[in-house]
């Protein structure tokens, strides 16, 4: 069945420091793929996503590429800053289901000033 | 309401005990969705609704998992006779339309307790 896998965690930065979250994942036909945030206290939010191969998501500095290749949907950001410390959640959403979100067991980041 | 609102926030059951988990979406919202999420684990799908009709409950773990929506808006995912392995956070989640197009808004969750 399809799935993610993300790079597990902690990640612990300095502030400005770059970040890179590895994200692969497993499924049939042509997935959309997404990185979800979850700030302390919140709920999960939409942080960017992609439709199709080759295509770049990008929100708030964070970026991902869709890599069909590799199977991978790595998430970026050149400069972190204290205010980036949360959970990252990479998911995918099958071509062939209702649109339901499976997603990776998520990534904690913390930034230290 | 301005987000997804879910209630209660927290919950703590005795084993054995039923529980009720309320979720109201973003008004219009035409999909709605359940995900259970363990400690430490990233979410996994509990079921789908499109307006009233359930059209994917293959997560539902056992038949002591029921979920509903009658008329379309709110939505209840009751729990039977609850077990320790019950104990995790319940997300509710809706689209305007095809979640696949449109972005998912998540609630802030229920935190189910079982003692």
């Amino acid at each position: 069945g399809d799935s993610v896998t993300q790079m597990e965690g902690p990640v612990t930065l300095s502030e400005e420091a770059f970040l890179t979250i590895n994200c692969t994942y497993t499924a049939t036909g042509y997935p959309s793929l997404f990185w979800y945030v979850q700030y302390p206290g919140e709920g999960l939010q939409l942080l960017l996503k992609a439709t199709k191969a080759d295509d770049k998501g990008s929100n708030k500095g964070f970026e991902a590429t869709y890599r069909k290749e590799t199977t991978s949907f790595h998430l970026e950001k050149g400069s972190v800053q204290v205010s980036d410390s949360a959970v990252y959640f990479c998911a995918l959403s099958s071509s062939s289901n209702t649109g339901k979100l499976i997603f990776g067991q998520g990534t904690t980041l913390q930034v230290k000033p | 309401g301005a987000g997804v609102s879910q209630s209660p926030r927290y919950k703590v059951a005795k084993r054995g005990q039923d529980v009720a988990l309320r979720c109201d979406p973003i008004s219009g919202h035409v999909s709605l969705f359940w995900y259970q999420q363990a400690l430490g684990q990233g979410p996994e799908f509990l079921t789908y609704f499109q307006n009233e009709a359930q059209l994917d409950k293959s997560g539902l773990p056992s038949d002591r998992f029921f979920a509903e929506r009658p008329e379309g808006s709110v939505s209840t995912l009751k729990i039977q006779r609850t077990q320790q392995e019950d104990s995790a956070v319940y997300l509710c989640a809706s689209s305007l339309q095809d979640p696949r197009n449109t972005e998912a808004f998540f609630g802030q969750g229920t935190r189910l307790t079982v003692v």
